[in-house]
């Protein structure tokens, strides 16, 4: 089977730096992604790591570790936007299905 | 207008009732996905295809079935409904080859009574 590990609830003020962790453990390995999803709203793809290192696209980043099967995604100078769910999704081959993790809800706070 | 599109975009029924829920695309992507989220909780795949005459179970597809009568639109029954089936549903899209990136329609909030 799969399971993906991510903390269910982080806060942090406006301008900080916020990390969310995700370990998986999978049968089959090809790429980790992110998505963004507000209250009441679809996902959103944020950002892929299929290597090792860290991705980064604007204020935020991705990591990747395979080796410790172990990722993050790096959120800075948050804003209250940034208010929102965040999953993070295991892909097992190139262009299959996505196993998503239960979700990290960041609150930012003034 | 989006690309991905979902009907209706809220329902409620009774429990024993069929219900169909609607996916349509114009992004020409030949995968496709249903996913459902309960409440604080992440999506599980009910169903996905890779093409027309490609249909798959995921995680969850027990009480549901699905159509795909085109390459554009992707439906999902519930053949009879259930208070457990209560929940946020998500149709999604993929290209092929390689891709890594999925887009979801806006949901299909469903509330069995």
């Amino acid at each position: 089977g799969q399971s993906l590990e991510q903390p269910s609830e982080v806060t942090a003020v406006e301008g900080a730096i916020v990390q969310i962790n995700c370990t998986y453990q999978t049968s089959g390995f090809y790429g980790l992604s992110w998505y963004q999803q507000h209250d009441g709203g679809a996902p959103t793809f944020l950002s892929y790591n299929a290597l090792d290192g860290l991705e980064e696209t604007g204020r935020f980043s991705s990591f990747l570790s395979r080796s410790d099967s172990y990722g993050y995604l790096l959120l800075q100078e948050l804003q209250m936007k940034d208010s929102a769910s965040y999953f993070c999704a295991v892909q097992k081959a190139a262009g299959n299905k996505l196993t998503f993790g239960g979700g990290t809800r960041v609150l930012v706070k003034p | 207008d989006a690309d991905v599109t979902q009907t209706p975009r809220n329902r409620i029924t009774k429990t024993g009732k069929r219900i169909m829920l609607e996916c349509s695309q114009t992004k020409g992507h030949d995968r496709m996905y249903w996913y459902r989220q309960d409440p604080g909780l992440g999506l599980r795949l009910i169903y996905y295809s890779f093409d027309v005459k490609d249909i798959n179970k995921g995680e969850i597809s027990d009480g549901y079935s699905v159509s795909r009568q085109a390459q554009a639109k992707f439906s999902l029954s519930l053949e009879s409904a259930i208070p457990n089936q209560t929940a946020l549903y998500f149709c999604a899209t993929m290209p092929g080859g390689s891709s890594e990136t999925q887009y979801f329609g806006p949901g299909t909030r469903l509330l069995v009574l």
